[in-house]
């Protein structure tokens, strides 16, 4: 049963507006979050990440939301990039896993056009 | 530095076959981590070490073993493959407790390997 879901496994957008991804969780233990990006034939990158304690976490061109009432958090990226065409996974943790355990959603692949 | 490297890059095996991968990192980490990758599923947790000498079952364990005798490095075995175990394999590590930000340590991820059973 997967507990971090990612429902969009593709999203298209256009060079210069903003791409939205969207991550929901069920487990209300989850309480560390993280973004990852991966390139074709690479492995995933740390992109973002965003603690309960806070609903927004920015850094340059990309913006983590969390809505912890509706078990959300979103990623925006503005403005859009070539370069920002991959896949991106969501991963969910909490503080009583010592062990830095994530679950990781099945990822959205972002197309970037010009 | 190489960060987290793995070997082999490709590999294609016959059912009943078996193989080891290999993760390495230069990091000095202490946890390390093995996933799995399939369509639609993302990176499910094989099995993990938290320090030289430990390991421990993640979430799809079984046909799989694991053995961390040097805390560089991290193995994954397949005993008997089966079509089953066709997948892109992922080694990952983090810094463990030691470090700063206790257990919410970002993973470094290897480039992957690229298994096919026949």
């Amino acid at each position: 049963d997967q507990q971090v879901k990612q429902n969009s496994p593709s999203l298209s957008v256009q060079e210069g507006r903003i791409s939205i991804l969207n991550c929901d969780y069920t487990n209300s233990m989850f309480d560390y979050f993280l973004w990852y990006k991966k390139y074709p034939a690479e492995g995933p990158t740390f992109l973002i990440s965003i603690s309960s304690i806070k609903d927004k976490n920015e850094d340059g061109r990309f913006t983590v939301f969390l809505n912890k009432s509706a078990k959300h958090l979103s990623l925006h990226i503005v403005p859009s990039q070539p370069g920002d065409s991959a896949v991106y996974f969501c991963a969910a943790s909490h503080s009583t896993d010592s062990w830095g355990k994530f679950q990781f959603g099945a990822g959205t692949q972002v197309v970037v056009t010009p | 530095n190489a960060g987290v490297t793995q070997t082999p890059k490709f590999r294609v095996l016959k059912t009943g076959q078996s193989m080891t991968l290999l993760c390495a990192q230069d990091m000095n980490h202490e946890y390390m981590y093995w996933y799995r990758q399939d369509p639609g599923m993302g990176l499910r947790l094989i099995h993990y070490s938290v320090g030289e000498g430990t390991t421990a079952k993640g979430e799809v364990p079984d046909g799989y073993n694991v053995s961390r005798l040097k805390k560089q490095n991290f193995l994954l075995g397949l005993e008997s493959a089966a079509p089953s175990q066709t997948s892109v394999y992922f080694c990952a590590s983090a810094r463990g407790t030691s470090g700063r930000g206790g257990p919410y340590n970002e993973q470094f991820f290897g480039p992957g390997t690229r298994l096919t059973v026949l």
